[in-house]
């Protein structure tokens, strides 16, 4: 069975600061990864993916992540915090074995003046 | 392109009423349609996926006759709350696979705000 943790429900950064949400997944079979931003009342926006290709995925915004097999994680980082970057940040899990989603808790991302 | 509708995005209805949620994919053909719910300040849980032309599959605990979906066309897919109830109140999300796209990736609506009173 697959599984996703996303450690920090809360994380709070200063505008121009590294943002760094970290996202560990658990899974039988190989991958495929996603982070999704949701904006208050809004849906999902796929910031990136990576489905077995290049382990270093880049993505909208200047978003970037890395899948690390041996640490089993995906974390999402970018290296300068802007203040429209305040949201709800979802890791997501997806294989062929089961064909959907499995979705992280999500972690809220404050962006500090 | 790639872009999911729902319709409509905040609906209040009574108690003991039924409410139906439509679901577009307004550009590409949705082969597979998924229905999230969403409580406030929590992830998404999904509640069932749809192939159109079939029945679709509900996730365990999810109530199948009191969530009806029904997937009649690669575009759209519908969602009634039958008798609804306030405890049903919630941000129901739906998702989209497109025929021949990535493997995996699905195209999320707005959602529709459902408030029971």
């Amino acid at each position: 069975a697959q599984s996703v943790t996303q450690l920090g429900s809360h994380v709070s950064v200063s505008e121009g600061a590294l943002v760094l949400l970290r996202c560990n997944y658990s899974s039988s079979v190989p991958p495929y990864l996603f982070w999704y931003v949701q904006y208050p009342n809004q849906g999902l926006q796929l910031l990136l993916k990576y489905t077995s290709a290049a382990t270093l995925v880049k993505g909208i915004n200047d978003f970037e992540a890395e899948f690390k097999k041996s640490e089993t994680s995906f974390h999402l980082t970018k290296p300068s915090a802007h203040m429209s970057d305040a949201a709800e940040y979802f890791c997501a899990v997806w294989t062929s074995g089961t064909y959907k989603y499995i979705f992280g808790t999500g972690t809220r991302l404050k962006v500090l003046a | 392109g790639a872009v999911v509708s729902q319709h409509p995005s905040w609906v209040i209805c009574k108690s003991g009423t039924s409410v139906k949620i439509e679901c577009r994919s307004l550009d590409f053909q949705a082969t597979t349609m998924f229905w999230y719910r969403q409580f406030p300040k929590q992830s998404l849980m999904l509640m069932a996926t749809s192939n159109e032309g079939s029945k679709a599959t509900y996730e365990q605990g999810v109530e199948k006759d009191k969530f009806l979906i029904n997937h009649a066309s690669l575009t759209l897919s519908t969602l009634t709350v039958t008798s609804a109830h306030p405890e049903d109140s919630s941000f129901y999300i739906c998702s989209a696979s497109a025929a021949g796209g990535t493997l995996g990736e699905q195209y999320f609506g707005p959602g529709t705000r459902l408030t029971v009173t």
